[in-house]
């Protein structure tokens, strides 16, 4: 899998866009950008997944650059309950399932009132 | 969507004792299963891979014969944590792949006195 750097903090106010970049220069074609979260003492939370086009979920959207060397993870409106570690995970599809993620150190992102 | 179960969330135990966490994938069954560590302030490392019906892969460094998996069912796995002694203190988590991303459990806070 394709090595991921993140900022290792970033602060966001309450109410507008928490934009979370991610740099993955080395990534493969077959490889997807995955983005995870982990709000403290809880397990990691799935959030988004794409391979070159922009996706959006109910929870965010995930701008990847048209070389998709780099990617952002956009929280339209953080709140308080956004504030968590978040992950950009670089995975090949198909992924049988066989294989674990694994977990760089992330970006802890702050939402502050 | 998929769930993954991980129980108990919080568990004290005496040193020298045995801790047995569990793990249940409640809609999907996965064959394979991962456990990880995280200690304070640090990302998840992989402990081991569990595979159902078959002996589970470890990581280096991670003592097999001190954390027993077992991985019975489709839908569940086991980490037991024998002789517990407090630099075992940690939160495990356990993940499993559904049909597009991966799941994880809550964790299980253990804190060995």
């Amino acid at each position: 899998d394709a090595k991921t750097t993140q900022p290792p903090s970033m602060d966001c106010a309450e109410g507008r866009a928490a934009n979370l970049p991610c740099n993955h220069s080395t990534i493969s074609g077959n490889e997807y950008v995955y983005w995870y979260r982990q709000i403290h003492s809880q397990g990691p939370q799935y959030i988004i997944h794409g391979l070159k086009n922009n996706e959006t979920n109910e929870m965010a959207s995930l701008i990847i650059t048209e070389d998709r060397k780099s990617s952002t993870l956009i929280l339209p409106h953080a709140t308080l309950r956004d504030t968590a570690v978040y992950y950009c995970i670089v995975r090949v599809s198909p992924d049988t399932g066989r294989r674990a993620l694994t977990f760089g150190s992330g970006t802890r992102l702050q939402v502050q009132p | 969507g998929a769930v993954v179960s991980q129980h108990p969330s919080r568990v004290i135990c005496k040193s020298g004792t045995s801790v047995k966490i569990e793990c249940r994938s409640l809609d999907f069954q996965a064959t394979t299963m991962f456990w990880y560590r995280q200690f304070p302030k640090q990302s998840l490392m992989l402990m081991a891979t569990s595979n159902e019906g078959s002996k589970a892969t470890y990581e280096q460094g991670v003592e097999k014969d001190k954390f027993l998996i077992n991985h019975a069912s489709l839908t569940l796995s086991t980490l037991t944590v024998t002789s517990a002694h407090p630099e075992d203190s940690s939160f495990y988590i356990c993940s499993a792949k559904g049909l597009t991303e991966a799941f994880f459990g809550q964790g299980t806070r253990l804190t060995v006195v």
